[in-house]
């Protein structure tokens, strides 16, 4: 069976400052992972993603993500962030080892709110 | 390009009526999925075709559910007898291919709300 926690509901950050998202994940062998934001009233947009190689993950829109195998973490971060950030942001995971079958498994989400 | 599309975006069925949601994927893909995302929680798995065959469904929460993808491409779920808890937003997915690690796009999903 495969799971992701994500932690926190809500994440607050002043807009310029870096943020932090957490997640963690389960899956009995190695995993793919994944970043998706939703906006309100549109569907999931893909962010990143970590297959194998550099733990640290570069998508769209300058948001990064690091995968920690010992931890089975993969927190997304933004260096700076912008008052457009926020949404609502969910991290996925999919056993590798689990061939044709591809579905993905969902964190619960975290809000995420920039201020000026 | 254009991306995933689904209709209709909101439905508002009677308890007892069935409904059938419509995606139309990526033109190539062909992986589909659908996920059903409550209030305040993450999609979860429904149901995955490759081209035609539909490879798990083991998702479905009950017999009422049923999808089918009939050409390889455009994918109908549908749901007889709703009842109150099927209310939720029902997205579709489409990826490039199946069994790597392919990211899925999603649809704008359809809104369904039962009374």
């Amino acid at each position: 069976a495969q799971s992701v926690a994500q932690p926190e509901d809500q994440v607050n950050v002043a807009e310029g400052n870096p943020l932090t998202v957490k997640c963690t994940y389960s899956v009995s062998g190695n995993p793919y992972l994944f970043w998706y934001v939703q906006y309100p009233n549109r569907g999931l947009q893909f962010l990143l993603k970590y297959i194998t190689g550099d733990n640290l993950v570069k998508g769209s829109y300058g948001f990064e993500a690091e995968f920690n195998k010992s931890q089975t973490s993969f927190h997304l971060k933004k260096p700076s962030a912008l008052v457009s950030d926020s949404a609502l942001y969910f991290c996925a995971v999919r056993d590798v080892g689990t061939g044709t079958a591809s579905k993905l498994t969902f964190g619960t989400g975290t809000r995420l709110q920039v201020t000026l | 390009g254009a991306g995933v599309s689904q209709s209709p975006r909101y439905k508002v069925a009677k308890r007892g009526q069935d409904v059938a949601l419509r995606c139309d994927p990526i033109s190539g893909h062909v992986s589909l999925f659908w996920y059903q995302q409550a209030l305040g929680q993450g999609p979860e798995f429904l149901t995955y075709f490759q081209n035609e065959a539909q490879l798990d469904k083991s998702g479905l929460p009950s017999d009422r559910f049923f999808a089918e993808r009939p050409e390889g491409s455009v994918s109908t779920l549908k749901i007889q007898r709703t009842q109150q808890e099927d209310s939720a937003v029902y997205l579709c997915a489409s990826s490039l291919g199946s069994g790597g690690p392919y990211e899925q796009y999603f649809g704008p999903g359809t809104r369904l709300t039962v009374t």
